[in-house]
């Protein structure tokens, strides 16, 4: 079965630091999307990401964050300048198609610890 | 603005026995309706979603919920759980009446099924 796949699986960084998150989503989908897991918090959407543009974005995703698909497969997600409180688990998911009803598929996500 | 509340922080069930995660609504039109189970250093996997018709809907490794919309529930249900159905739930909704396509989680029930 198809799988969203990220890498890496954990990262750590030093306040401050460029980060970028990849991911791959599953091939003949089309949405994209990034959401993210404070520990003990909600599952919060970030943004997401249709032919090569934003589609929507949270109040969350600011201008230190930045998504791009630079080739065919990869969907990246870089946060410029690392803040402590950017630390969480980042999850990928994507859909093959932006109706309502699609089932976005989630990634095993990233779990990103800033120091 | 949409939101679901998962009012259960834990819940705890005997092998054999029925497990229920209850899962409260609210949109400010028809909801899409998701349910997500999480295992340890896994990701977010799609066990079912209620889109419209049969307000029972019947999903992966043999869970259901039932779509109620005069108490704007969707409680997930299994009828004999397992050991292995240990992890941890979230629910999630869709209002594209607003235009969005991102899901809005709840904050997750840990579910612990003893043997």
């Amino acid at each position: 079965e198809p799988e969203v796949t990220q890498t890496p699986s954990h990262q750590v960084t030093q306040m401050g630091q460029e980060v970028i998150l990849r991911c791959v989503p599953i091939s003949n989908h089309l949405y994209f999307y990034w959401y993210r897991q404070i520990l003990g918090q909600k599952v919060e959407f970030l943004v997401s990401f249709y032919n090569n543009e934003i589609s929507e974005k949270s109040e969350i995703f600011d201008d230190q964050f930045s998504v791009e698909r630079p080739d065919g497969s990869n969907f990246t997600l870089k946060i410029r300048s690392t803040k402590l409180e950017d630390s969480a688990m980042y999850f990928c998911a994507s859909s093959e198609a932006l109706r309502g009803a699609e089932t976005q598929y989630f990634g095993p996500g990233t779990r990103l610890l800033v120091l | 603005a949409q939101s679901v509340a998962q009012p259960e922080d834990q819940v705890n069930v005997a092998e054999g026995n029925p497990l229920t995660v209850k899962c409260t609504y609210s949109v400010s039109g028809n909801p899409y309706l998701f349910w997500y189970v999480q295992y340890p250093n896994r990701g977010l996997q799609f066990l079912l979603k209620y889109i419209t018709g049969d307000n029972l809907v019947k999903g992966s490794y043999g869970f259901e919920a039932e779509f109620n919309k005069s108490q704007t529930s969707f409680h997930l249900k299994k009828p004999s759980a397992l050991v292995s159905d240990s992890a941890l739930y979230f629910c999630a909704v869709r209002d594209i009446s607003r235009g969005d396509y991102k899901l809005s989680f709840g904050a997750g029930t840990t579910v612990t099924v003893r043997a």
